[in-house]
């Protein structure tokens, strides 16, 4: 099936900083999307990317479909931005779509 | 609109039982995903439904089942539990497919003792 890898792992900002985090992929997608967990468990949609750029506030997501990785840039970022970051794809060419989930990336901002 | 609610919130269980958990989509969308979320294996595909079908499943054992009703809410069911059962389970509607924006309801923690 897809791979989905996304880094840095874990990462620690202070309180203003700016950020990217990445998500590769190992085949072609219908579909993107990026999600943050907050500590209690819900994971909010933050984009849904298969390509091109979008922005949202201090959000921005950019998608290469054809070179397979997308970005998330966090600017001036929060105590709130804290949580885990996930990337989820769904491959083309397969019949029955479902999400596949990365890893995910663990954010921790310093105030 | 309201969003995805799931109910229980949290569910302890002991080896053997069974357990069922719940998931209503928000207002008009009929598809809906299921997730188990432990953090070994990270976020895994259960399954998904539409029309009170199930579409696709994901590679768990048959003690995992599930349905769908005519108004689009959606249970799964847990049989045997062990303890390897312990995980966060979300829920997740679209409009038609997971092909569109998803929307996760807060998540079910269950634990097997």
């Amino acid at each position: 099936g897809i791979q989905v890898e996304q880094s840095p792992p874990d990462l620690i900002l202070q309180e203003g900083a700016n950020s990217t985090l990445r998500c590769n992929f190992s085949d072609s997608v219908n579909n993107l999307q990026w999600f943050h967990q907050n500590p209690w468990g819900q994971l909010i949609n933050l984009f849904y990317i298969p390509s091109g750029t979008k922005q949202n506030g201090r959000l921005s997501a950019t998608t290469v479909a054809t070179e397979r990785y997308s970005l998330l840039y966090i600017s001036s970022s929060q105590t709130t931005d804290s949580g885990v970051y996930f990337c989820a794809v769904d491959p083309t060419g397969v019949a029955n779509s479902k999400l596949t989930f990365g890893k995910g990336i663990t954010l921790s901002v310093r105030p | 609109k309201a969003g995805v609610t799931q109910t229980p919130r949290y569910l302890i269980k002991t080896r053997g039982q069974q357990v069922t958990l719940s998931c209503s989509p928000i207002s008009g969308h009929r598809s809906v995903s299921w997730y188990q979320q432990t953090p070994g294996q990270g976020l895994q595909f259960l399954f998904e439904y539409f029309s009170e079908t199930q579409r696709n499943k994901g590679n768990f054992p048959g003690r995992f089942s599930g349905r769908q009703f005519s108004n689009s809410r959606s249970e799964m069911n847990v049989s045997t539990l062990e303890l390897g059962d312990s995980a966060l389970y979300l829920c997740a509607s679209s409009l038609w497919t997971p092909r569109e924006t998803q929307y996760f309801g807060p998540g079910t923690r269950l634990l097997v003792l």
